[in-house]
C-alpha cells in the first residue's frame, strides 16, 4: 500500500512556471515497480492525464501540454515532480499524482494522491 | 469533448443495478485495456476496474466490468446511497499516444 501526497504553491500567477512535488511513502517498493504520473482535473470538469515517468527516467507526456511539461523524479527522497510553464487560467485544476504498475497486463492507475488545487490568478 | 464517450448521468434506486457506457474507436478502446474510477464527492479518483474485468482487493464484487469491440461498460448491482459518485473510464490512445479518459457520468441513487 503506498500513500501519494502532492505539495507545492496553490496560488500562480499567469505565464509563470507551476511547480509541483508528489512525496511517496508506505509499503516497501521498488521504484521499478511502476510508472509515476500526474493527472488533473479543472473545477466541475473531468479527468485528463498530463504525463508520466519511469524508474530510468523516460518521459510519456500528453501531447497537448508537451511543450510546457516537465516531470522528474528523486528516487533517494521518493518524490516526482511536474514543472508547467507558461501558464494561463485555464491550468486552473486540482492536480494529482498517481501510480501505474509497470508489471501488469494493461495499464491503469492504482494510487492516487489525494490532490491539490493550482488556481491561476494575478 | 472527450475520446471516450460516456452518458452525463445515470440513476437507480437502492437495490437496482445501472450499467455505464464508454464508447470508443479501434485506436483506444478496441485496442488496449479499460479501466474504471470511481471519484466520491471531493476526493480523489479511485480504481475501480482493471484490465476490462478485474477487480482490485477490497472492491466488492457489486462492480464489474466488460468490454465488447470499442465499448466498455461499468455494471453495479445492489445499488446503495453510498455509490453516488462520479464515474470514468480511460485507457491508452494508442494514435494520440495519450492516456485517454471518458467525461465523466454522474450517477445517483433516487
Amino acid at each position: 500500500q503506498l500513500q501519494l501526497q502532492e505539495s507545492g504553491p496553490g496560488l500562480v500567477k499567469p505565464s509563470e512556471t507551476l511547480f509541483l512535488t508528489c512525496t511517496v511513502s508506505g509499503a516497501s517498493f521498488s521504484i521499478s515497480d511502476y510508472y509515476w504520473g500526474w493527472i488533473r482535473q479543472p473545477p466541475g470538469e473531468g479527468l485528463e492525464w498530463i504525463g508520466s515517468i519511469d524508474y530510468s527516467g523516460s518521459t510519456y507526456y500528453n501531447p497537448s501540454l508537451k511543450s510546457r511539461v516537465t516531470i522528474s523524479g528523486d528516487s533517494s527522497k521518493k518524490q516526482f515532480s511536474l514543472k508547467l510553464s507558461s501558464v494561463t487560467a485555464a491550468d486552473t485544476a486540482v492536480y494529482y499524482c498517481a501510480t501505474t504498475p509497470t508489471v501488469t497486463t494493461g495499464y491503469y492507475f492504482n494510487y492516487w494522491g489525494q490532490g491539490t488545487l493550482v488556481t491561476v490568478s494575478s | 469533448q472527450s475520446v471516450l464517450t460516456q452518458p452525463p448521468s445515470v440513476s437507480a434506486a437502492p437495490g437496482q443495478k445501472v450499467t455505464i457506457s464508454c464508447s470508443g474507436s479501434s485506436s483506444n478502446i478496441g485496442n488496449n485495456y479499460v479501466s474504471w474510477y470511481q471519484q466520491l464527492p471531493g476526493t480523489a479518483p479511485k480504481l475501480l476496474i482493471y484490465d476490462n474485468n478485474k477487480r482490485p482487493s477490497g472492491i466488492p464484487d457489486r462492480f464489474s466490468g466488460s468490454k465488447s469491440g470499442t465499448s466498455a461498460t461499468l455494471g453495479i448491482t445492489g445499488l446503495q446511497t453510498g455509490d453516488e459518485a462520479d464515474y470514468y473510464c480511460g485507457t491508452w490512445d494508442s494514435s494520440l499516444s495519450t492516456w485517454v479518459f471518458g467525461g465523466g457520468t454522474k450517477l445517483t441513487v433516487l
